[in-house]
């Protein structure tokens, strides 16, 4: 198994609350994904990084902020929660070479109450 | 737009026989698929991928076929086993959108003993 570990698992946060969520890996690869998954819309794209402080935006970005200062550590911050940011997240890993597969975490479900 | 897409969000199947789940894709660029399967509390893991520059790839009980003209894909699970009862998500990535995955709905898989 890939070395992911997501932090916290489980999160109840109130609206308008700041949230971090962290996700470290211990494979030193380069790419880094932060995704959600939701009924109906199956898993989409926050944000992902390329290497360290290298960062774009994936589909579902609004809302989002990430940071990567080292390679082993991706965070996704939630700046002022909102209910529809309820949903379970998951980071995943890449060595960022062409016909690679991801490797996810366990993943993270926040509720926003 | 859903990129990628599942149209069916669940399917069963009798023990020992063959399970068919599909999948269908927009973007022509697209040049590496993948299929997840993930349990409940659980991560996605990887199955098994196929390039475009083929139209089909064996593992095991698992085979996926590609056929690019169609932009279709589908797995083939034979025989299924109730271990296999999971969802099932099928991805997508281009080598020019850096290393993006994107991913179906899933299909819900169950095996029935």
């Amino acid at each position: 198994d890939a070395g992911i570990t997501q932090s916290p698992r489980h999160k109840v946060t109130e609206t308008g609350t700041p949230v971090t969520l962290r996700c470290h890996q211990t494979e030193n690869h380069r790419y880094m994904y932060w995704y959600r998954q939701d009924p109906g819309h199956g898993l989409r794209l926050i944000h992902y990084s390329y290497g360290v402080k290298d960062t774009d935006k994936g589909e579902v970005s609004d809302g989002y902020s990430v940071s990567r200062s080292k390679t082993e550590d991706f965070l996704l911050t939630l700046e002022s929660a909102t209910s529809s940011q309820t949903s379970v997240y998951f980071c995943a890993i890449t060595p960022g070479q062409l016909n690679t597969e991801a490797f996810f975490g366990q993943g993270t479900r926040l509720t926003v109450v | 737009d859903q990129q990628v897409k599942q149209n069916s969000p669940s399917l069963s199947v009798q023990e020992g026989r063959i399970s068919i789940l599909n999948c269908d894709y927009t973007n022509s660029m697209f040049d590496y698929f993948l299929w997840y399967k993930k349990y409940p509390a659980e991560g996605p893991t990887f199955l098994i991928s196929i390039s475009s520059i083929k139209d089909k790839n064996e593992d095991g009980r698992f085979t996926v076929f590609l056929n690019k003209s169609a932009k279709h894909l589908s797995l083939h699970i034979v025989p299924s086993q109730p271990g296999d009862s999971a969802v099932y998500f099928c991805a997508a990535s281009d080598d020019n959108t850096g290393n993006q995955f994107y991913f179906g709905t899933g299909t819900s898989l169950t095996v029935i003993p």
